[in-house]
């Protein structure tokens, strides 16, 4: 059974704060991904990565960044919360192209 | 812009009746489709995935999906629903390079 695993459930962080989100996934897989969801707008893309070292954007990726540096662990970073980045945001990962994304439970993010 | 629309925002059944949940995606060509569902509190799962084939999958919990390519859709269906499947559920659609969601419908379903 593929595992993903995110570091917290919840977490609450202040305006300015830098936030360490951390994925970790068992199964080797090359890709890997990061949501979040918001209530009314479904899941939408922050940044995705095909391999070590590599990431692309997704269709919001402002305001943060990721990191992989090794192919297990993919870490999203918002270098400066805002209230506007309180979420839920999920990691996923796959084995690459069209195939089934698997996921992780979740961080709710709130920034006060 | 490549998009996939959930028309069914919120759906309330009683127990027995029958499902039908739209999903159109907006663009042509090779798509691979998805439903995935998240149960309250629990992360999400895939339902049932479509890549090529039978238009007609057939995935887990009695939930089966028709891949109808002149319509650009591809709409869940269970005949008889359960307390159990109140849950949000998420059509997707891959092309490129990435997953593109609706935004969801939540089913609530009423003994």
């Amino acid at each position: 059974d593929v595992k993903v695993t995110q570091s917290s459930r919840y977490l609450v962080k202040r305006t300015g704060e830098k936030v360490f989100l951390e994925c970790v996934q068992d199964m080797d897989h090359e890709n890997m991904f990061w949501y979040r969801q918001d209530p009314g707008l479904g899941l939408r893309l922050i940044y995705f990565s095909y391999d070590v070292k590599m990431k692309e954007k997704g269709d919001i990726p402002e305001g943060y960044s990721v990191s992989r540096e090794k192919k297990e662990r993919f870490s999203l970073i918002l270098e400066s919360a805002s209230t506007n980045q309180t979420s839920m945001y999920l990691c996923a990962s796959t084995t690459g192209g069209g195939n089934e994304q698997f996921f992780g439970p979740g961080t709710r993010l709130t920034v006060l | 812009a490549q998009s996939v629309s959930q028309h069914n925002h919120h759906v309330i059944l009683s127990e027995a009746a029958s499902l039908e949940l739209g999903c159109n995606y907006s663009y042509g060509g090779t798509v691979n489709l998805f439903w995935y569902v998240q149960y309250p509190g629990q992360h999400l799962q895939l339902l049932l995935k479509y890549f090529s084939g039978d238009p007609l999958v057939k995935g887990i919990k009695g939930f089966e999906a028709e891949f109808i390519k002149s319509k650009f859709s591809f709409n869940l269906r269970k005949p008889s629903v359960q307390w159990s499947d109140t849950a949000e559920y998420f059509c997707a659609a891959y092309n490129t390079d990435k997953l593109i969601f609706g935004t969801g419908t939540r089913l609530q379903v009423f003994p």
